[in-house]
């Protein structure tokens, strides 16, 4: 069965702050990897990974995938109380069916 | 502007009532979705319809039936509502085809549905 598994599921740290957000996944024909910010409304798209070893880059934001050990992480540098949000983790597999993980909780505190 | 509406924000209903759910995108998209979220669950798709008149079950169809008349269209049925289908509904679109070309699936506001 697909599965996406997300690390930590909650994270609490002080603005400033560098962290790592970790997605791993076993999926049936991987298509793309996707990364999401979801606050008080429907999630908001950040990355898509479909190769492995390059990063992707936007603001204090970045990601990378390794498909070899099927996984992917997320950073965020500098952090800032707006960063708060659930980080969300979703893989695309067969027949484009997208598979999510249970969401990273980020509270960044002032 | 990509959007993608849901008709309603929040919905109470009781047990055992049909309830429509309502999404259009405006981005001509063939592919749409509807997921449930469910706390320490994430987003579980429920059924997705990649054109008109077409559709597929997704992980968790049961108690679920969609219909795709219009491309712009979906809808999401709960023919028999019950108090597990308490949760928050996603409308989702992305353009056809996937994979690769596709950069992301739009997602509406949400529907907070409660069954009492």
């Amino acid at each position: 069965e697909d599965k996406v598994v997300q690390s930590p599921l909650s994270l609490v740290v002080h603005e400033g702050d560098t962290v790592t957000l970790n997605c791993s996944y076993e999926v049936t024909n991987f298509r793309s990897l996707l990364w999401y910010k979801q606050e008080k409304k429907a999630p908001t798209f950040l990355f898509m990974l479909t190769s492995s070893g390059i990063e992707k880059k936007s603001g204090r934001l970045s990601s990378i995938l390794d498909k070899k050990e099927l996984f992917s992480i997320l950073n965020i540098t500098a952090t800032q109380t707006g960063d708060s949000a659930v980080y969300l983790c979703a893989v695309e597999g067969r027949g484009q069916n997208f598979v999510f993980g249970p969401g990273t909780r980020l509270s960044v505190l002032p | 502007d990509v959007k993608v509406t849901q008709s309603s924000r929040y919905l109470v209903k009781r047990t055992g009532e049909k309830v429509f759910l309502e999404c259009v995108q405006d981005m001509d998209h063939e592919n749409m979705f509807w997921y449930r979220q469910d706390p320490g669950l994430g987003l579980r798709l429920i059924y997705f319809s990649y054109d008109v008149k077409m559709k597929e079950k997704g992980d968790i169809p049961e108690g679920y039936s969609v219909s795709r008349e219009k491309k712009e269209r979906f809808s999401l049925i709960l023919e028999s509502a019950s108090t597990n289908q308490t949760s928050m509904y996603l409308c989702a679109s992305s353009l056809y085809p996937g994979g690769v070309n596709m950069e992301t699936q739009y997602f509406g506001p949400g529907t907070r549905l409660l069954v009492l």
